[in-house]
């Protein structure tokens, strides 16, 4: 079936340093994915939409500017948090639809300290 | 804006019994749903997915049903087993993208099956 690995699967960093997250579509290509945030006992809100080759569409409330994406290829999405704080610490996870079906990578722990 | 409830929050069962998740969704103008088992720190496996023309899908022990019109749609678990247990998320697909929207996401519903 289909896969979409995401990388790295937790990350610690300090204050102020950025980070960057991967999502690959690993045996199928995605001209689209999409970016989720989770906190502790929230559900997965969607951050952003990404688009291969164009500009990523991010919801309403989602700093453009701090959470940055690019979907350079069509097998592979990046989200990089900039400057990050400790309030950008969350469960990360993409996502990519296959004839429907939404698959979804590991996630990553993001804790900043 | 799409709106997605999931009852009950939390349930916990002995094991061998069969179950009802519930999920219901404020906006009926849906290109699917689908249904989800998150596992602790863990990313989300794709259990059932009904598009909005469908009434029901099954799979092994699980079948889920979509009443589209009144907003619902269930999950069922047959013969419960202690390695079901999960959180179950539901998502709803958005139509206007015909299904290139992300998805709007319920809280979920935590699960124990006790051995």
């Amino acid at each position: 079936g289909a896969v979409v690995s995401q990388h790295p699967s937790w990350v610690i960093c300090k204050s102020g340093t950025s980070v960057k997250i991967e999502c690959r579509s690993l045996d199928f290509q995605a001209t689209t994915m999409f970016w989720y945030r989770q906190f502790p006992k929230q559900s997965l809100m969607l951050m952003a939409t990404s688009n291969e080759g164009s500009k990523a569409t991010y919801e309403q409330g989602v700093e453009k500017d701090k959470f940055l994406i690019n979907h350079a290829s069509l097998t592979l999405s990046t989200l990089t948090v900039t400057s990050a704080h400790p309030e950008d610490s969350s469960f990360y996870i993409c996502s990519a639809r296959r004839q429907g079906y939404a698959f979804f990578g590991q996630g990553t722990r993001l804790t900043v300290v | 804006k799409q709106e997605v409830t999931q009852i009950p929050a939390a349930l916990s069962v002995p094991e061998g019994e069969n179950l009802v998740l519930n999920c219901s969704f404020t906006d009926s103008a849906i290109y699917n749903l689908q249904w989800f088992r998150q596992d602790p720190g863990k990313g989300l496996t794709s259990l059932l997915l009904i598009q909005s023309s469908q009434r029901e899908q099954t799979s092994g022990r699980l079948n889920a049903s979509l009443d589209k019109s009144s907003g619902r749609s269930t999950l069922y678990i047959a013969a419960s087993q202690p390695g079901d247990s999960a959180t179950y998320l539901c998502a709803v697909g958005g139509y206007s993208g015909g299904g290139a929207d992300g998805l709007t996401f319920g809280k979920g519903t935590h699960l124990i099956i006790q051995p």
